[in-house]
């Protein structure tokens, strides 16, 4: 059955490090968030897209963090440089959705762990 | 504007126990609303929705029913089994964003 996939799983880098989770959406689907959890926050949006442009970033901080869909199967996330607190698990979801209703389900990932040491 | 609130966690049951999360919700105009589930180390799946006042969304013997008058969706099973140890979120969707809620931890204890 579809499912969202996310790659890595599992990512530990140095702070100052360039890191790049991938994710690629269900077929079909013409929306894709991106989200980060931690213990403390809990699950925060922080980008998200339809059909490929974005809709809006604002949780995320702009100066190191990127979100792009270079197409309607890929969408990345950048942190650029990477710093300790950046550290957290971070799924991509797709859904369909029109441009006057709200997104209806959301279909999440896997995750990409994160850790920056 | 929107905003979902459930109770904090963890829950802990025996199985076979009642279990209800509560959620409640603040919106402008006609949202759907969304409990997902999250397993340890796996992504949030979506457990049930409903998309308009008084539907009730039902899948694995959880039910919830969209309240408007009490701006709530309460998650409830009659009886709980060991592998419903998970984490519960609660969710809105309106204008095209989900807010979701801080999650509940429910421990089932055989």
């Amino acid at each position: 059955d579809a499912r969202v996939t996310q790659t890595p799983r599992d990512k530990v880098t140095e702070m100052g490090q360039e890191v790049t989770m991938r994710c690629q959406p269900i077929l079909g689907h013409n929306t894709v968030f991106w989200y980060r959890q931690t213990m403390m926050q809990g699950l925060e949006l922080l980008a998200y897209f339809r059909n490929r442009a974005p809709l809006d970033d604002s949780g995320m901080p702009k100066d190191r963090f990127s979100a792009e869909m270079p197409d309607a199967t890929l969408a990345t996330l950048k942190i650029q440089p990477s710093e300790p607190r950046d550290s957290a698990v971070y799924f991509c979801a797709s859904g369909l959705g029109t441009s006057d209703s709200s997104t209806d389900t959301q279909y999440f990932g896997p995750g990409t762990r994160l850790t920056v040491l | 504007g929107n905003s979902v609130t459930q109770m904090e966690g963890p829950v802990t049951l025996s199985e076979e126990a009642f279990l209800t999360i509560n959620c409640t919700y603040t919106a402008t105009g006609y949202p759907s609303l969304f409990w997902y589930v999250q397993y340890p180390g796996e992504g949030l799946q979506l457990l049930l929705k409903a998309t308009k006042a008084d539907d009730k969304g039902s899948n694995k013997g959880f039910e919830a029913t969209y309240r408007k008058e009490t701006t709530s969706f309460h998650l409830e099973k009659g009886s709980v089994q060991v592998s419903d140890s998970a984490v519960y979120f609660c969710a809105l969707a309106n204008f095209n964003k989900f807010y979701f809620g801080s999650g509940t931890k429910l421990n089932v204890k055989p």
